[in-house]
């Protein structure tokens, strides 16, 4: 079966120190990756999605970059992490079109 | 662009009894997603709805998905503390990138016991 992976689970950072949070799935092959950022009272925000290695599209302007390396592993990042950048993030994947997405546990990031 | 609307954005329900929520779109729906999420933890896959008049469901938890397939209700029936949690819609984005969903705003169900 398939299993979607997040970490770290909270994590607290100064104002522009850098990011990085990992996400990677199992048991499937070539899925579609996603980052949403889920922000108290707007609903959850589509950042990034992948179709293949190294295929990165963005879907709003931001401080954020996400990353692909492998077929299974996505990474989203930051330089210099904004207050602003504050949030529940969460990684997806599916299999293709039209299926739904199936998310990992999220990632807590609260910016000091 | 298309827009979810959720309602209503809370509910506060005693144990044993029935709710609805629902879930309007914009636009024309070609894929609907139910999801649940607990505070602070990823969402849990509920169902999926894709064509005019479906229904669906899974346990004591039914969704629809209207004819016009601009609407869509989650029934939940004889209500129990383990259904409190956040309900999320979410729908395909035809024409858009590739398996790209936008979600409503959820709905926050707190059962009372």
């Amino acid at each position: 079966s398939q299993t979607i992976h997040q970490w770290p689970a909270t994590l607290v950072q100064p104002v522009g120190s850098p990011l990085s949070l990992e996400c990677t799935v199992e048991g499937t092959s070539n899925p579609n990756l996603y980052w949403y950022r889920q922000a108290a009272g707007r609903g959850l925000q589509l950042l990034f999605y992948s179709v293949g290695i190294g295929q990165i599209s963005s879907e709003v302007p931001q401080n954020l970059s996400a990353s692909r390396p492998q077929d299974r592993q996505f990474i989203l990042s930051s330089k210099k992490l904004l207050l602003s950048d504050s949030g529940f993030y969460l990684c997806a994947w599916g299999d293709k079109n039209n299926q739904p997405q199936h998310f990992g546990d999220g990632t807590r990031l609260s910016i000091l | 662009s298309q827009e979810l609307e959720q309602s209503p954005q809370s509910l506060i329900v005693q144990e044993g009894k029935n709710l609805t929520i629902n879930c309007t779109s914009s636009k024309t729906l070609y894929g609907l997603y139910w999801y649940k999420q607990k505070y602070g933890e990823g969402l849990i896959f509920l169902m999926m709805l894709q064509k005019g008049g479906e229904e669906k469901s899974h346990e004591k938890i039914t969704a629809k998905l209207d004819e016009k397939k601009q609407q869509s209700s989650l029934h939940i029936t004889a209500s129990q503390p383990s259904h409190a949690g956040i309900y999320l819609c979410g729908a395909d984005t035809p024409g858009g990138s590739q398996g790209n969903l936008i979600f409503g705003k959820g709905t926050k169900l707190s059962v009372k016991p």
